[in-house]
């Protein structure tokens, strides 16, 4: 079974640019979260979608973060402009239920904003 | 507020000892735990769970304990092997959501 996909795995942008980064669940997971890991923190949950609907975006800066899941399967989170705390790796996660259902997590994208 | 701690940020062991990588929580309402396990440029894999109900879990080689009354619970890795070398990360939620709240992480070394 093929586990959670990320692109990229790497970007270097200034600040005030914007980035795009694109996530791939396992292959019936309705839920789809994603979460943005500082240096020496843990992860901090961004946003949940359960097919194609948010569920929970109370933690995502809406001023410069976006995110989609128009078809239920994939999704993009934005970032635009992005500032100097914007650094950190970014992580999506899916599950096959929201719950105690076991995440499972995509290698993430490292962010490094200049 | 950090509603979930793991206070030692690293830890070394020696090869076939134990490993015990603790974890605290302050809210009561949290009744389901996680371990996860990073490797560097990888994302997190879950290891073990424990729901509120329980005690103790085990699952070969790891043990997890929950002290409810203290807000406690810890990892036991017996016998420590150098693979087990990682980020390990607790992470709680209360039934019924799936918000996960993530520990800051303990970077366990394994001693061959």
């Amino acid at each position: 079974e093929a586990g959670v996909a990320q692109s990229p795995r790497y970007k270097i942008i200034e600040k005030r640019q914007s980035v795009a980064f694109w996530c791939n669940p396992i292959s019936g997971h309705a839920t789809l979260y994603w979460y943005q890991q500082i240096l020496g923190q843990g992860p901090k949950l961004l946003i949940q979608f359960q097919n194609n609907g948010v569920v929970d975006d109370s933690q995502l800066p809406k001023d410069r973060f976006s995110a989609e899941r128009l078809k239920g399967v994939d999704s993009t989170l934005k970032i635009q402009p992005a500032k100097l705390e914007d650094s950190a790796v970014y992580l999506c996660a899916s599950s096959f239920l929201s719950g105690e259902e076991t995440q499972y997590f995509g290698p993430g994208t490292r962010l490094l904003v200049l | 507020d950090q509603q979930v701690k793991q206070n030692s940020p690293s830890l070394s062991v020696q090869e076939g000892r134990i490993s015990i990588l603790n974890c605290d929580y302050t809210n009561s309402m949290f009744d389901y735990f996680l371990w996860y396990k990073k490797y560097p440029a990888e994302g997190p894999t879950f290891l073990i769970s424990i729901s509120s109900i329980k005690d103790k879990n085990e699952d070969g080689r790891f043990t997890v304990f929950l002290n409810k009354s203290a807000k406690h619970l810890s990892l036991h890795i017996v016998p420590s092997q150098p693979g087990d070398s990682a980020v390990y990360f607790c992470a709680a939620l209360r039934s019924g959501t799936y918000k996960y709240i993530f520990g800051t992480g303990t970077r366990l070394k394994v001693l061959a």
